[in-house]
């Protein structure tokens, strides 16, 4: 079974807030993602690591920021959230062909 | 540009087959994965192909073929847990990013 947790699951908050989602893992795997999916949609990548140190940004522009300070932690920060920005967050790790998917946060902006 | 396409949804019943088909068009291929997830839920792997040809993994097989740009994943004897959206992605480089369609809702009747 994979380990790999996101906090919180569940997420409301008014326009204008910043904001924090956390993902850890204990594989030890150095790739890790970050997806944004809105309901029956595909996933879009955002963001993703392959190190301690290393991030990039993925195939769907976002205005979040991750920082990858230590293998297992892989945090997301939207500095001031929009409606916009309601959606479903996913956080991924993986090993040779595998990622393994944490459970997500769905997050509403109102 | 880069696309994968598959049908939006297939409805069976239990027992049946069912097929769902992926056509890919992306600047890099190293492989096509498939991933299950039930509603509300996380992404789970199912199958990874790099080569041409049937991998079989229970009652789920999955097929590719490189020249066709084409793969697809065969559900056996249906059940209703199997009932979930269904996402054919490529993998485009060698550190393992995804890229994915926009999923395959299966439907299982009794």
């Amino acid at each position: 079974e994979a380990d790999i947790y996101q906090t919180p699951r569940y997420l409301v908050i008014g326009t204008g807030k910043k904001i924090t989602l956390e993902c850890s893992q204990t594989m030890g795997h150095d790739k890790m993602y970050w997806y944004q999916q809105d309901p029956g949609m595909e996933l879009h990548l955002i963001h993703y690591s392959y190190g301690v140190n290393s991030t990039e940004k993925g195939d769907l522009s976002s205005e979040s920021t991750v920082s990858r300070i230590r293998t297992e932690h892989f945090p997301l920060t939207l500095e001031s959230a929009r409606p916009s920005h309601t959606s479903q967050y996913l956080c991924a790790s993986s090993e040779q062909n595998e990622q393994f998917f944490g459970p997500g946060t769905r997050l509403t902006v109102l | 540009g880069q696309s994968l396409e598959q049908p939006s949804e297939v409805t069976a019943v239990e027992g049946a087959i069912v097929q769902i088909n992926c056509t890919y068009q992306t600047s890099g291929f190293y492989g096509l994965s498939w991933y299950q997830q039930h509603d509300g839920g996380a992404p789970t792997f199912l199958s990874y192909n790099a080569l041409d040809g049937l991998e079989e993994t229970g009652r789920f097989s999955s097929f590719l073929s490189r020249s066709d740009s084409y793969g697809y994943l065969l559900l056996q004897e249906l059940q209703m847990k199997d009932s979930a959206s269904y996402f054919c992605a490529v993998r485009g480089d060698s550190w393992g990013k995804l890229q994915f369609g926009a999923g395959t809702q299966v439907v299982v009747t009794p």
